[in-house]
């Protein structure tokens, strides 16, 4: 168990849809990194949030959008859904200072 | 998006045998991880280079960050069969983002 805590493990559900991924960064962990695998892409970042701020931003969809909370939870956004986002989506968690992240079960969302 | 050129693709071997992997890259990159997938999990760390040459070992894992930079190479001894997954290698440059490889899936027969 890694700590970092991703919900739900699995959605299903259809083009042109918006969802809402959560990750729970492990205790103390102020990065939260999300990213995207997928079979013809691989493993592609996708952003990072550090305290609360947008720290850096990979290859991420303008349709997608992320934050960061207070209490240091993060959430994924995915609106107008189609079938090529279906994907598994990570989370990863570190607390700087030079220590790398902890990933965490992902998401797998299907798009029908 | 961009990705590491990593190979092989997949391994298929026998259990005991020594397994060698590697991943390149066209760009210089201050830090090297080897990460392995279990079905239906999340990556998990292995191993961490940070200094051109340099040879970490974890266990029965060996990994090393290229001369030129550009390359990192991960070997496992002696495989046994909860070495099954798919081990992916990952850079990290001047922008601080990581960058996967496309990954190598090893299949360890008992």
């Amino acid at each position: 168990d890694s700590g970092v805590t991703q919900t739900p493990k699995h959605l299903i559900t259809a083009t042109g849809q918006r969802v809402t991924l959560r990750c729970s960064p492990r205790s103390g962990d102020l990065s939260v990194y999300w990213y995207q695998q997928s079979l013809d892409q691989g493993l592609q970042f996708l952003i990072q949030y550090y305290n609360g701020e947008e720290r850096a931003k990979g290859n991420i969809l303008e349709r997608f959008s992320a934050q960061q909370f207070p209490d240091l939870h993060s959430e994924l956004n995915l609106s107008s859904l189609e079938l090529g986002d279906s994907a598994l989506y990570f989370c990863a968690s570190s607390g700087g200072g030079g220590t790398e992240a902890f990933f965490g079960q992902g998401t797998r969302l299907t798009v029908v | 998006g961009q990705q590491l050129n990593q190979s092989p693709q997949s391994m298929f071997i026998q259990e005991g045998e020594d397994v060698s992997m590697n991943c390149t890259s066209s760009s210089i990159f201050n830090t090297w991880l080897w990460y392995k997938q279990d079905p239906g999990e999340g990556p998990v760390l292995l191993i961490a280079l940070y200094k051109a040459g340099e040879l970490t070992s974890n266990g029965r894992l060996t990994a090393q960050f290229g001369i030129t930079r550009k390359d990192s190479f991960l070997n496992i001894s002696a495989s046994i069969p909860s070495d099954v997954g798919i081990y992916f290698c990952a850079g990290r440059g001047a922008t601080n983002k990581l960058i996967f490889g496309t990954g190598t899936l090893l299949a360890v027969q008992p």
